[in-house]
């Protein structure tokens, strides 16, 4: 099946600072990924659309400013939170949909986010 | 209002037992739906995808079924094993849209 990595696996940053994820389809081109977070034992929740080549497509609720998306190429989107807090210490995962079929998506293994 | 639910929230189950997962939906118009399952710590995993003409479908020991008329799907795990610890999230798509209608998941505990 088609693989969704991310990059990094965790991170631990300082209050302020800004944490960049990277989100890559291994063996397809993807022209949409999806950006979700997902609180302990809460079910994953859709922050932003991301198609490459255009601006992301934003959730209500979702601070664009804070949260900047960049799908530079088919194969890869960051997700960058900027001047992070301690309510944004969560676990994000991206997922890359195959066009055509059953617009199946495909979930990357997920960043753990931890601010101190 | 479009919304899965899913029951029980969390199921415990000595290894080697077959245990069945709920799902029903109220999304129209159905796309699809699908069984994702979610080690701690990770992305989801598709167990399996089915549309609206297939009754079931079977990955190894999982076997999801679907009721259209009734919108009600069910996951049934044969002879589990530890490696099943995890969740099991059902989540459905609208017909014409690429976003996708999560359940809250069910908690699954096999102990030996």
């Amino acid at each position: 099946g088609a693989v969704v990595s991310q990059h990094p696996s965790w991170v631990i940053c300082k209050s302020g600072t800004s944490v960049k994820i990277e989100c890559r389809s291994l063996d397809f081109q993807a022209t949409t990924m999806f950006w979700y977070r997902q609180f302990p034992k809460q079910s994953l929740m859709l922050m932003a659309t991301s198609n490459e080549g255009s601006k992301a497509t934003y959730e209500q609720g979702v601070e664009k400013d804070k949260f900047l998306i960049n799908h530079a190429s088919l194969t890869l989107s960051t997700l960058t939170v900027t001047s992070a807090h301690p309510e944004d210490s969560s676990f994000y995962i991206c997922s890359a949909r195959v066009r055509g079929g059953v617009n199946e998506q495909f979930f990357g293994p997920g960043t753990r986010l931890t601010e101190l | 209002k479009n919304q899965v639910e899913q029951s029980p929230q969390s199921l415990i189950i000595l290894e080697g037992k077959n245990c069945t997962l709920q799902c029903n939906y109220t999304v129209s118009p159905f796309s699809n739906l699908r069984w994702y399952k979610q080690d701690t710590g990770r992305g989801p995993v598709s167990l399996t995808i089915m549309t609206f003409s297939e009754n079931t479908k079977s990955n190894g020991r999982y076997t999801a079924t679907l009721d259209a008329d009734t919108k009600q799907s069910s996951l049934h795990i044969t002879a589990s094993q530890l490696s099943d610890s995890a969740s099991y999230i059902c989540v459905v798509t609208r017909d014409s849209s690429y976003k996708l209608i999560f359940g809250s998941g069910t908690r699954l505990l096999v102990r030996p």
